[in-house]
């Protein structure tokens, strides 16, 4: 069974400051990792994905995430956070078969002028 | 191109009543799911439909939770009765289709209340 933790529900930065959330996950075969963003009322939006080619990978809105196999770890990072960056953030894994998600506890991030 | 569509937005019901969620996915995709988001919590998958067929609904509470996906389009969800625990927000995603590694598209999601 696939399982995710996500380091610490609530993550506090300053305007400008590095973003870092943490996520590590166990799969019995490799998986395919996703990082979601929630804004208040919304849907859950894609970041970026792994699905087995480059480790770094590159998404939206200036993020990104390094697969770590060794460590089994996926984590999310911003140089320079912004206002907008305010939102809940999920990691999420798939197996190779059959696409369905399961998702860590989430982390909220607040960003402080 | 249109997103996922949900409706309602937000309901609210009392205990052991019934409601029905509707989604409409993206045109031309194949898969669709539903999550089940507990406030304070990751989506949790109830149910997942290739067409019209289910391929996944090991998770849903079967005793109350009911889903369908006529022609392979729209899917409805449907709780009866609604208990107090039932309070959270569906989400519905669709994909192209069942590929691995394939980008969910989530709707703007259902936030239900059990009181």
């Amino acid at each position: 069974a696939q399982s995710v933790t996500q380091l610490g529900s609530h993550v506090s930065v300053s305007e400008g400051a590095l973003v870092l959330l943490r996520c590590n996950y166990s799969s019995s075969v490799p998986p395919y990792l996703f990082w979601y963003v929630q804004y208040p009322n919304q849907g859950l939006q894609l970041l970026l994905k792994y699905t087995s080619a480059a480790t770094l990978v590159k998404g939206i809105n200036g993020f990104e995430a390094e697969f770590k196999k060794s460590e089994t770890s996926f984590h999310l990072t911003k140089p320079s956070a912004h206002m907008s960056d305010a939102a809940e953030y999920f990691c999420a894994v798939s197996r190779a078969a059959g696409n369905k998600l399961t998702f860590g506890g989430g982390t909220r991030v607040l960003v402080k002028p | 191109e249109a997103g996922v569509a949900q409706s309602p937005r937000y309901k609210i019901i009392e205990k052991r009543q019934s409601v029905a969620f509707w989604c409409n996915p993206i045109s031309g995709h194949a898969t669709l799911y539903w999550y089940q988001q507990i406030l304070g919590q990751g989506p949790k998958l109830l149910i997942q439909f290739q067409n019209n067929g289910v391929v996944d609904d090991s998770q849903l509470p079967k005793d109350r939770f009911s889903a369908e996906r006529l022609k392979g389009v729209d899917s409805t969800l449907k709780i009866q009765p609604a208990k107090l625990e039932d309070s959270a927000v569906y989400l519905c995603a669709s994909s192209e289709e069942r590929t691995p590694g394939g980008e969910q598209y989530f709707g703007p999601g259902t936030r239900l209340t059990v009181t």
